[in-house]
């Protein structure tokens, strides 16, 4: 059981450039979510889903799309890298109770 | 819209010793959870402690226990004989509860810093 898998850990950007953070649970969680982490700053969420084929947007999408095609993959895509967007990304799942986080992915955009 | 407020950016304990983690919500609901998470130098999120807003008993796990004071909308973790390895970022969060979609809603976050 792997719980929420996250990839890349780490990746650099130029600006203008176009990526897409993998997320994967195997624990058939409906609930997923994409949060970003600020130096200094608590959590924010960016897109969430609550099952396949159904996302919504969350306090900060702009600049970020998602889709969630299956249970286990909520891939976020960032178009067009701004250094903005530099920042600890963190995928996020739950069932009923708890949630299971990812390790994140540290994104820099130069 | 709810939010949550940690008014310590940063705190340290000696080794052994008690501290005490505050942190603050504002909401109109009546039904929703609390949450602290630690998160290490290896960004991991684990989960600490989770209070239901339902219960009035303030949950305990082990070393770490909180003061859930509803009315006040106060949520204080206390972390009792510190060791070493509770230096972390600690994050309060609040999260709906009914049907909602259950997102986290989280503070700023305090560094605690533990002395030998």
């Amino acid at each position: 059981n792997a719980g929420v898998t996250q990839t890349p850990k780490f990746r650099i950007l130029k600006i203008g450039q176009s990526m897409t953070l993998q997320c994967t649970q195997d624990m058939n969680h409906n609930y997923m979510y994409w949060y970003r982490q600020d130096p200094g700053m608590g959590l924010k969420l960016i897109y969430y889903s609550v099952g396949a084929g159904i996302t919504d947007k969350g306090e900060v999408p702009n600049g970020y799309n998602v889709s969630r095609s299956t249970t286990e993959d909520f891939p976020l895509r960032l178009e067009l890298a701004a250094p903005s967007q530099t920042s600890v990304y963190f995928c996020a799942s739950r069932l009923i109770r708890g949630y299971t986080f990812g390790s994140g992915t540290r994104l820099t955009v130069v | 819209a709810q939010t949550v407020t940690q008014s310590q950016p940063e705190m340290s304990v000696q080794e052994a010793e008690t501290v005490t983690l505050s942190c603050t919500y504002d909401t109109s609901e009546s039904d929703y959870y609390l949450f602290w998470y630690k998160q290490p130098p290896s960004r991991q999120m684990i989960l600490v402690i989770r209070q239901e807003a339902y219960k009035q008993q303030n949950a305990t796990e082990n070393r770490f226990s909180v003061n859930f004071q509803k009315a006040a909308k106060s949520f204080s973790l206390k972390i009792s004989d510190s060791q070493l390895g509770d230096a972390a970022m600690y994050f309060c969060a609040y999260r709906s509860g009914g049907g909602s979609q259950g997102n986290l809603i989280f503070g700023k976050g305090t560094k605690l810093s533990v002395k030998p």
